[in-house]
């Protein structure tokens, strides 16, 4: 019962360089998200998925790509890191219908761009 | 545009005091207001939740106040406890955001003991 499993957990990046955060989800949920977590703004939507094959974009969706090829899993690309990247990212994932969220987030990747 | 914005940025507290932190909300359309609990290298958990059809909720030492008519919600811990030490989230969704929350700011709570 691993819940959401975030890999890696920490990362530095130089400006330029390009990553792939991997988000992996045992509880069969429907739909995943990847968001941002900053001092003083909370968490913000980077982008969301609602099915296997299917993504859409959040709050804050520039600079930042996703995949969901499987079902379980969710991966959020940076193409070129910039500094204004550097966060702590989050994955969640939940089920479908309204009458119980299930909202379950991984346990964070801490990324510092350079 | 910060559409649920949170108070107190921080909270500092005596053991055994209440913990009061509130959040008001701008979009009409929110049906579901959670508060999620965050520990310094974990992510948030969920700790409690409404809808608006209820003025309140109560589990165990927390309690959810909601105010559908000034558009504010809050969370109060009674006896706070040091164990209670941790940054708290409120977030709101609405049935056709597909289960995506927006997010107050954050409120780190300490408990002295």
């Amino acid at each position: 019962n691993a819940g959401v499993t975030q890999t890696p957990k920490f990362r530095v990046l130089k400006t330029g360089q390009s990553m792939t955060l991997l988000c992996a989800q045992d509880m069969n949920h429907e739909y995943m998200y990847w968001y941002r977590q900053d001092p003083g703004m909370g968490l913000r939507l980077i982008h969301y998925s609602v099915g296997e094959g299917t993504t859409a974009k959040g709050e804050v969706p520039d600079g930042y790509n996703v995949s969901r090829l499987k079902k379980q899993n969710f991966l959020l690309g940076l193409e070129s890191a910039a500094p204004s990247q550097t966060s702590v990212y989050f994955c969640a994932s939940s089920y479908r219908t309204l009458a119980n969220y299930g909202y379950t987030f991984g346990s964070g990747t801490r990324l510092t761009v350079v | 545009q910060q559409q649920v914005k949170q108070s107190p940025q921080s909270l500092i507290v005596q053991k055994g005091g209440i913990s009061i932190i509130n959040c008001a909300y701008e979009n009409t359309a929110f049906d579901y207001f959670p508060w999620y609990q965050q520990f310094p290298g974990k992510g948030p958990a969920l700790l409690i939740a409404i809808r608006p059809d209820v003025s309140e909720k109560k589990e165990g030492r927390f309690t959810i106040s909601f105010n559908k008519s000034a558009k504010q919600f809050s969370l109060h811990i009674m006896d706070s406890q040091p164990g209670d030490s941790a940054t708290y989230f409120c977030a709101a969704s609405t049935e056709t955001s597909g289960s995506r929350l927006t997010f107050g700011e954050g409120t780190q709570l300490t408990v002295n003991p």
